[in-house]
């Protein structure tokens, strides 16, 4: 079945960037995205990026995806103090309406 | 962007009592919604896919006379999670899909925490 994957913990200093990286394995997948969830709430949408491209940058995002490796990673630029969540990445299937999220990645950033 | 809301936000009950949780489209219509469970430093685990007007679609492994969904109008799905044990303690989350932009986007509501003693 599919499987996705990310680090447990990434922790950088205010100002600095930060990389999230993402495996998955169903090739079959149209969209991805970055989901970002704050404790004890839901998930908000960060920014996706359609199979058939390469990158995609939103402000201080950017979505690097290498379709031949099935890697995703989430740029944060200038990443703020406000940045410190969970972030999910997840995928979806071309004829299914799922997400499968991945395990989480819980970026911390210090002063 | 759209809103969806989740009701309660959270809940202590009795080992053996059921719990309705309630899942609303505020602004759009919503004909697929879904339930999520998460444990603590976990990842969402989907349950089952709602459909509204016809019976829900479970995932495997999940117990569907356990956790019952209703999806009985465009805007409001529930779920209720019946002869509740201390193992269903989770944190719970709804989605639902909004078919008229151009993602065809999931929106998560903001969870439900559940605790059974």
């Amino acid at each position: 079945g599919e499987d996705v994957e990310q680090s447990l913990f990434l922790s950088v200093r205010e100002g600095d960037s930060s990389v999230i990286n993402c495996t998955y394995t169903d090739s079959s997948s149209t969209y991805l995205y970055w989901y970002k969830q704050e404790p004890g709430a839901g998930l908000q949408l960060l920014t996706y990026i359609f199979s058939n491209m390469d990158m995609k940058q939103d402000q201080r995002l950017t979505v690097l995806l290498n379709k031949k490796d099935k890697h995703l990673s989430l740029r944060i630029a200038d990443t703020q103090t406000g940045d410190s969540a969970i972030y999910f990445c997840a995928e979806s299937g071309d004829n299914t309406d799922k997400l499968i999220f991945g395990t989480g990645t819980r970026l911390q950033v210090f002063p | 962007g759209a809103v969806v809301s989740q009701h309660p936000s959270w809940v202590i009950c009795k080992s053996g009592t059921s719990v309705k949780i309630e899942c609303r489209s505020l602004d759009f219509q919503a004909t697929t919604m879904f339930w999520y469970r998460q444990f603590p430093k976990q990842s969402l685990m989907l349950m089952a896919t709602s459909n509204e007007g016809s019976k829900a679609t479970y995932e495997q492994g999940v117990e569907k006379d356990k956790f019952l969904i209703n999806h009985a109008s465009l805007t409001l799905s529930t779920l209720t999670v019946t002869s509740a044990h201390p193992e269903d303690s989770s944190f719970y989350i709804c989605s639902a899909r909004d078919r008229s932009g151009p993602l065809d986007e999931q929106f998560f509501g903001p969870g439900t925490r559940l605790t059974v003693l």
